[in-house]
């Protein structure tokens, strides 16, 4: 079975510096995974995606993460924060027919001005 | 071009009566899905549509949870009897198309917020 774990439900961190979200998947097969976010009252927004293409992928808003079939992971990552990315984080990982998705619990990302 | 929209936005209701979702899919996208959020939770898949027929049922809780899709676009979940554990964002996503090997981007609605009282 498919599954996903955000290890953090809260992270902090001031404006400017690196932002790490960790997530852990577990899936007996070779997976789709992505992030999505989602401010406030808004519709979640899918950030990057990986399909077995690059194991590095980058996404909008300067975010990226990377694949690492060994430590089953895909932590998403941002060099330098901005208040405007204060939302919450889910990471997503792909059902085995391709057209189910299961979700993390989410991590919600403080920004400190 | 218009996004996944969902009506209403916003739904308080009695423990008992019956509630109907909707929800408008991006035009021209096949693949339509239905998710429950709860409260510090991540969102638990309900129901799948490609086309009017829906493969995968899965999701939903109970029987008194139903969805349909008329005309390869609009969905409606139906909850009957609401109970207080029913309380959720309800949200409806869409994508362009499905396939066994490969998972597409999901558009997702703004979601309605139900409130069983």
């Amino acid at each position: 079975a498919q599954s996903v774990t955000q290890l953090d439900s809260h992270v902090s961190v001031s404006e400017g510096t690196p932002v790490l979200l960790r997530c852990n998947y577990s899936s007996s097969y070779s997976p789709s995974l992505f992030w999505y976010v989602q401010h406030p009252n808004k519709g979640l927004q899918l950030l990057l995606k990986y399909t077995s293409a690059a194991t590095l992928v980058k996404g909008i808003n300067g975010f990226e993460a990377e694949f690492k079939k060994s430590e089953t992971s895909f932590h998403l990552t941002k060099p330098s924060a901005h208040m405007s990315d204060a939302a919450e984080y889910f990471c997503v990982v792909s059902g085995n027919t391709g057209n189910q998705f299961y979700f993390g619990t989410g991590t919600s990302l403080t920004v400190i001005p | 071009g218009a996004g996944v929209s969902q009506s209403p936005s916003n739904k308080v209701t009695e423990k008992g009566k019956d509630v109907e979702l909707r929800c408008d899919p991006i035009s021209g996208h096949t693949a339509l899905y239905w998710y429950r959020q709860s409260l510090g939770q991540g969102l638990e898949f309900l129901i799948y549509f490609q086309g009017n027929s829906a493969p995968d049922k899965s999701g939903l809780p109970s029987d008194r949870f139903s969805a349909e899709r008329t005309g390869g676009s609009v969905s409606t979940l139906t909850i009957q009897r609401t109970q207080q554990e029913d309380s959720a964002v309800y949200l409806c996503a869409s994508s362009s198309t499905t396939n066994q090997f490969l998972s597409y981007e999901q558009y997702f609605g703004p979601g309605t917020r139900l409130t069983v009282t």
